[in-house]
């Protein structure tokens, strides 16, 4: 079945980066794309970005510019998500989430089982 | 950036009980809105994409409707295994692809 399965937990101090991974399996990695989304405490979901697995093409959420990279391996079926010069309001679950596209809709499905990034001093 | 809000914020309800969660997008988008749920420790699961259409496994006492700026998730008869929290999300205009805050179902 298709499965998509995270890094474990991080603990960061500020000013440093993370780099988390998303190991698919279950389906051809390049026929979806897959996106970044956060969870963090007391807050909603947030969408960080978009990757073409294939064409290694990202599209960034503003609010992520400059700190965000996404970047794909097919041979391993594993896509990245690295954050830079965190911050405590970086503290969040990080999912990776298999894209559908259909027009105009996007949807995600599945979900990776999350990674928890704790930035504290 | 489209705006997503979700009413209420937190509902309890007993199991059995018939369950409605409003989402409002700030400006139209069409048909471009999916449900989530979500339960502590878990993946987000998807129920709903395109307003309406049911994700293949989820129980059929899920529906959702609506199009243009107001939509509503609809559980017929609420079971133990419903109480979560529940997103919508829309991809209308993007990016950003923007979620709503969240609605907590609570047991009574």
């Amino acid at each position: 079945q298709v499965q998509l399965v995270q890094s474990g937990a991080e603990v960061k101090k500020p000013g440093a980066s993370v780099k988390i991974s998303c190991k698919a399996s279950g389906y051809t990695f390049t026929n979806n794309y897959m996106h970044w989304v956060r969870l963090a405490p007391g807050q909603g979901l947030e969408w960080m970005g978009i990757i073409n697995p294939g064409a290694q093409m990202t599209v960034y959420a503003q609010k992520f510019q400059g700190r965000v990279t996404l970047t794909s391996h097919p041979s391993t079926s594993t896509v990245y998500m690295e954050l830079t010069s965190l911050r405590s309001e970086d503290t969040a679950i990080y999912y990776c989430a298999r894209g559908w596209a259909s027009g105009g809709l996007n949807y995600f499905d599945p979900w990776g089982q999350g990674t928890p990034v704790t930035v504290s001093s | 950036d489209i705006q997503m809000t979700q009413s209420p914020s937190s509902v309890s309800a007993s199991v059995g009980d018939r369950v409605t969660i409003t989402c409002r997008a700030s400006q139209t988008i069409t048909t471009y809105l999916n449900w989530y749920q979500h339960k502590p420790g878990k993946a987000p699961k998807l129920l709903i994409y395109g307003a309406s259409s049911l994700q293949s496994g989820v129980p059929s006492r899920f529906s959702g409707s609506g199009s243009g700026t107001d939509f509503t998730l609809t559980i017929s008869s609420l079971q133990p295994e419903d109480f979560a929290t529940y997103y919508c999300q829309q991809s209308y205009s993007t990016p950003p692809i923007t979620f709503g805050q969240g609605t907590r179902l609570e047991i009574k």
